[in-house]
């Protein structure tokens, strides 16, 4: 069957550093998405990996192993306004989303 | 401002009635989806509208009914729901389903309560 492993929950300090980390499982692999979710608010796009490695954008960066079936997200400086909750989803050989329950990020002062 | 939006926000119902959820897309594009999203769990993909034809149809009950008069537009008719269809229920269109990079933009959603 094709799954999303993603924590439920995370927390850390504003001003440091958190990884979110995902791994799939998929029929066939089209790239990996991360999606942004406010409590209350529609999702909204991060990143899109489909090849191995690092992209960074600004103080968000996403990891791709394909070989390992992995991927993180990284997100450095935190802000308050980063509590939210993070969605990994891949794209399978039907260019279906498979998506994971989600990771919700607590930032503490 | 995502350029997809939901109405209404919020919906309570009882599980005789019969409502319909509306969603539009102002930014062009050819596909359109709805989602079901419960606390905890994954976005289940319910429907799936390319170019006005419905192409998925992910085993959802026949108590949803979508409707697609056009590319902009996207209904989802509902009636004799259960208690455990209360969840919020996501709209998204993107550009093309069958590109490798194809980003959906959400709608802010209804909450649906069915009591």
């Amino acid at each position: 069957g094709q799954n999303i492993d993603q924590p439920t929950e995370m927390t850390a300090t504003e001003g440091a550093i958190v990884q979110i980390n995902c791994t799939y499982q998929t029929s066939g692999f089209n790239g990996l998405f991360w999606y942004q979710q406010h409590a209350g608010e529609a999702p909204t796009f991060l990143s899109y990996n489909v090849l191995d490695g690092l992209e960074e954008k600004g103080r968000f960066s996403s990891f791709l192993s394909r070989s390992k079936g992995y991927s993180y997200l990284l997100l450095k400086e935190l802000q308050m306004k980063d509590s939210a909750s993070y969605l990994c989803a891949a794209l399978d050989s039907n260019y279906q989303l498979i998506w994971g329950a989600g990771t919700k990020l607590i930032i503490k002062p | 401002e995502t350029g997809v939006t939901q109405t209404p926000r919020h919906l309570v119902m009882g599980m005789t009635n019969k409502k319909s959820l509306k969603c539009e897309q102002h930014l062009g594009h050819n596909a359109m989806y709805w989602y079901k999203q419960s606390a905890k769990k994954p976005l289940e993909l319910m429907f799936v509208y390319n170019f006005k034809e419905q192409t998925e149809n992910n085993s959802v009950p026949s108590r949803f009914s979508p409707e697609c008069p056009n590319s902009s537009h996207l209904f989802l008719h509902l009636h004799t729901l259960q208690p455990e269809d209360s969840a919020l229920y996501l709209c998204a269109s993107s550009q093309d389903p069958g590109l490798a990079s194809n980003e959906q933009y959400f709608g802010p959603g209804t909450r649906l309560t069915v009591t």
